[in-house]
């Protein structure tokens, strides 16, 4: 089955700065890629998402670059703010019928320093 | 709209107890997903039903793990006996099956297993 890998554990950058989170995947047949968010001692909520028709997606500071040779997928956070800290976790699903499960990677905790 | 609500927010266990979780999806949503989130092994997904019926039941999780949907608006999982390794955060998430695939989590159940 499918494996979704989160490079970074725990990522500290500098409040200003940009961060990036490296995820890998091993189905060739995954072809949709979420992020997910969750602050401290609250549940997931989705930030966005990509898919594999297109190779850059951007949400106003969140950007998503996948390389699908490489079976690659980051999510960059530009120009951090302490409200971004929090865990972030990616995941990839099959583009079926419509919806269909994510594998999840373990998460990374990006912290924001003042 | 009302998101995705669970219940309880906390449980505690003796081991060999039943236990049963229970999960409102938000309205009009057809899928809906059981997860267990720990730090080791981070999300992993436990059951996952579309229009109420079940497409995967967790593999591994299949012996001691039994999710139920009764209705298109709440779903039960059942932990049959409780062993200390259970002892996580349950997650219960839903969507859209055609118009959007982002998965809305509920604010988990904390079960603790002695």
């Amino acid at each position: 089955g499918e494996k979704v890998e989160q490079h970074e554990s725990t990522l500290s950058v500098r409040e200003g700065d940009s961060a990036v989170i490296n995820c890998t995947y091993t189905d060739t047949a995954s072809s949709y890629f979420p992020w997910y968010k969750q602050e401290a001692g609250k549940s997931l909520h989705f930030v966005i998402d990509i898919r594999s028709n297109v190779d850059r997606k951007q949400s106003q500071r969140l950007i998503v670059l996948l390389d699908k040779k490489a079976k690659r997928f980051s999510l960059h956070i530009t120009a951090t703010q302490p409200e971004d800290s929090a865990i972030y976790f990616c995941a990839a699903s099959k583009w079926t019928e419509g919806a269909d499960r994510l594998t999840f990677g373990k998460g990374t905790q990006l912290i924001i320093q003042p | 709209d009302a998101g995705v609500t669970q219940t309880p927010r906390h449980e505690v266990a003796e081991k060999g107890q039943t236990i049963i979780l229970k999960c409102e999806p938000v309205s009009g949503h057809n899928d809906l997903f059981w997860y267990r989130q720990t730090k080791i092994q981070g999300l992993e997904l436990l059951s996952y039903f579309r229009s109420k019926s079940l497409m995967e039941d967790g593999g591994a999780f299949k012996d001691r793990f039994k999710a139920e949907m009764l209705n298109s608006s709440f779903s039960t999982l059942k932990i049959q006996p409780t062993e200390p390794k259970d002892s996580a955060v349950y997650l219960c998430a839903s969507s859209w099956d055609t118009s959007s695939y982002e998965q809305y989590f509920g604010p988990g159940t904390r079960l603790t297993v002695l």
